[in-house]
């Protein structure tokens, strides 16, 4: 079975400064793995996604993530983070021929300071 | 369109009774999925469906819990009767047969006491 790990239950960062969020997952074969966002009281919306083929994949407000095989890894990141990026975020793997079955990881809280 | 619509947004009841949440998906989405967010457990997938079928219902939590979609653009999920560890986030989200991105509705936080 499938499963994610977020080791960051909260980060905080200020204004502008870069950003890192890790994600680790276990998948027996080829990932599909999702980076989500959630706004207080809000749904979760898709920042970015990997199936195959460049291991650097852009999202969107600036975000990317880069795939790492070999360290089983999906880290997130932001070169400048902005207030309005203060959320929740989610890493999900999926699995399935049409990855319907996302498994997420348990979020990581982005507090950004002024 | 609209986006994936739930309701209620917010819903209380008493131990015992009967919830009943609801779900629009985005027209044309083949895919409607259940979660669950609690603080403990984190989000996790109750049952999907793939054209009105359901295709996995592994995650859901006990006989308590029963999903329908009798068509393509309404679901529900029911709790039967309701208990005090049922209060949580209910989420539903809707994909298209083609691509993988699922479409999150807003939720329906839902208190049980």
């Amino acid at each position: 079975a499938q499963s994610v790990t977020q080791p960051d239950i909260h980060i905080t960062v200020s204004e502008g400064a870069s950003l890192e969020l890790r994600c680790n997952y276990s998948y027996g074969a080829t990932p599909y793995l999702f980076w989500y966002v959630q706004s207080p009281g809000q749904g979760l919306q898709l920042l970015l996604k990997y199936f195959s083929g460049d291991t650097l994949v852009q999202g969107i407000k600036g975000f990317e993530a880069e795939f790492k095989r070999s360290q089983s890894s999906f880290n997130l990141r932001k070169p400048s983070v902005h207030w309005s990026d203060a959320a929740e975020y989610f890493c999900a793997v999926g699995a399935g021929g049409t990855a319907s079955k996302l498994t997420f990881g348990t979020g990581t809280r982005l507090q950004v300071t002024l | 369109d609209a986006g994936v619509i739930q309701s209620p947004r917010h819903e209380v009841t008493e131990m015992g009774q009967e919830v009943t949440l609801r779900c629009k998906p985005i027209s044309g989405h083949d895919y409607l999925f259940w979660y669950r967010q609690t603080m403990m457990r984190g989000l996790e997938l109750l049952i999907y469906f793939n054209n009105n079928v359901p295709i996995d219902d592994s995650g859901m939590p006990e006989d308590r819990f029963s999903a329908k979609m009798p068509n393509a653009s309404f679901s529900t999920l029911k709790i039967q009767p309701s208990e005090p560890r049922d209060s949580a986030v209910y989420f539903c989200a809707s994909r298209p047969r083609e691509g993988t991105e699922a479409f999150f509705g807003q939720g329906t936080r839902l208190t049980v006491v």
